[in-house]
């Protein structure tokens, strides 16, 4: 079973720029969930997918960011214009069911000078 | 406010020194509490869920218990393999997110 899947890897843009984050879960799962975490902070959530419905969105810092899931496959996490607290490592996860463990990939690590 | 405290912020082993490492919790409503492992460059990895206050749950050298307002990780005979990050995170009810603590960055020395 292929895992959860982020593209880029890593990504190093200029203030006031725009990045795209990808995420492949894995197949199957419904439950699509984005997280990040600040340098010395702890990981946390931003938003959740049912499908292509947003569940929960309540923890998206501000209206730079744009979440989507396209017909409830990937998903794409837009931040324009990047801002330097923007910096961080962006976490997708995916899960089969409500309550199941969460799988997560990489991480996309962003740093915006 | 939902909170998660871990402690240590880091911990030193030597191969074969048992230890734990502790999660203090504070949230409304408590619908699971779960353990997360990471490496290096890599994402967390699900470890454990535990549900109610007595619970324990084991897997290899891990055994990870929980009461009602904390849980511990206990490591037996840890290896230079079971070096990495230790997550502690909750979900309250009606909700489908986690509160994750800052972690226990953990060191086994052979």
């Amino acid at each position: 079973e292929a895992g959860v899947t982020q593209f880029p890897s890593h990504s190093v843009i200029e203030k006031g720029q725009t990045v795209t984050l990808r995420c492949d879960p894995i197949s199957g799962h419904d439950n699509l969930y984005w997280y990040r975490r600040v340098m010395g902070k702890e990981i946390k959530f931003l938003l959740h997918f049912v499908k292509e419905s947003k569940q929960d969105e309540s923890g998206m810092p501000n209206n730079r960011f744009l979440a989507e899931r396209t017909g409830g496959t990937y998903s794409t996490l837009k931040v324009q214009p990047a801002e330097l607290e923007d910096s961080g490592v962006y976490f997708c996860a995916s899960s089969p069911a409500y309550n199941s463990p969460l799988h997560f990939g990489n991480g996309t690590r962003l740093t915006v000078t | 406010e939902d909170q998660v405290t871990q402690s240590p912020e880091a911990l030193r082993l030597q191969e074969g020194e048992s230890s734990s490492l502790n999660c203090s919790y504070t949230v409304s409503g408590l619908r699971g509490l779960f353990w997360y492992r990471q490496d290096p460059g890599k994402g967390p990895e699900f470890l454990f869920t535990l549900y109610s206050a007595g619970e324990e749950k084991e897997k290899e050298r891990l055994k990870a218990t929980l009461t009602k307002k904390e849980s511990f990780l206990h490591i037996t005979a840890p290896k230079p393999e079971d070096s990495a990050t230790y997550l502690c995170a909750v979900k309250r009810d009606n909700t489908d997110k986690l509160i994750f603590g800052t972690g226990t960055r953990l060191q086994v020395f052979p």
